[in-house]
């Protein structure tokens, strides 16, 4: 009873180093999506994915990269860092990306970068 | 452009009523959505309005007027555990789902 699980759940990060959050889902869902969260800002999506091996830019998608190799695994990647880059981030997914089926979403992962 | 307005922030009594507003502007419309989420929590589904009219869901409720771009959230009986922010959420015209700024709702004793 997984449903989408992010890794890892905190991090701190120096400016210009890399890394990758993996977003897990098992609810054999197509559609799975990147945001960000910052305070007052709402949900902003980064980046989404219609289906394994697609990928396309959402609405702040500058210094972020993302794969989508395998149907249940979403990856998130910054190549360098930025302070700017200091949210929270939260994967979702849903079957077919309609606002009418329920997005879910993983419990966060919690960046910062000094 | 695709964009949601919503306070960010209502104050409420607990026991009463409240109306979380959400105004919207996108170049197509599929439908809203309504989601909570509490301080350090990931946000939940509450609700889904594709056509006029109100949808009850216990002491939640939502509302969609299409020719207004206009949709609210109505809580009733509302409850110490309803504190948390809600998140009007609309399909934009690819297959992207964006979200309001949010609403902090603050319920008082």
């Amino acid at each position: 009873n997984a449903g989408v699980t992010q890794t890892p759940k905190f991090r701190v990060l120096k400016t210009g180093q890399s890394m990758t959050l993996l977003c897990a889902q098992d609810m054999n869902h197509e559609y799975m999506y990147w945001y960000r969260q910052d305070p007052g800002m709402g949900l902003r999506l980064i980046h989404y994915s219609v289906g394994e091996g697609t990928t396309a830019k959402g609405e702040v998608p500058d210094g972020y990269n993302v794969s989508r190799l395998k149907k249940q695994n979403f990856l998130l990647g910054l190549e360098s860092a930025a302070p700017s880059q200091t949210s929270v981030y939260f994967c979702a997914s849903n079957v077919q990306g309609e606002v009418s089926q329920p997005q879910h979403f993983g419990d966060g992962t919690r960046l910062s970068i000094l | 452009g695709q964009s949601l307005e919503q306070p960010s922030e209502v104050t409420a009594v607990e026991g009463a009523i409240v109306q979380i507003n959400c105004t919207y502007q996108t170049s197509g419309f599929y439908g809203l959505s309504w989601y909570q989420q509490h301080d350090g929590g990931a946000p939940t589904f509450l609700s889904y309005n594709a056509l006029d009219g109100l949808e009850e869901t216990g002491r939640f409720s939502s509302f969609l007027s299409r020719s207004d771009s206009y949709g609210y959230l109505l809580l009733q009986e509302l409850q110490m555990k309803d504190s948390a922010s809600y998140f009007c959420a609309v399909r934009s015209s690819a297959s992207k789902i964006i979200f309001g700024s949010g609403t902090r709702l603050s319920i008082r004793p």
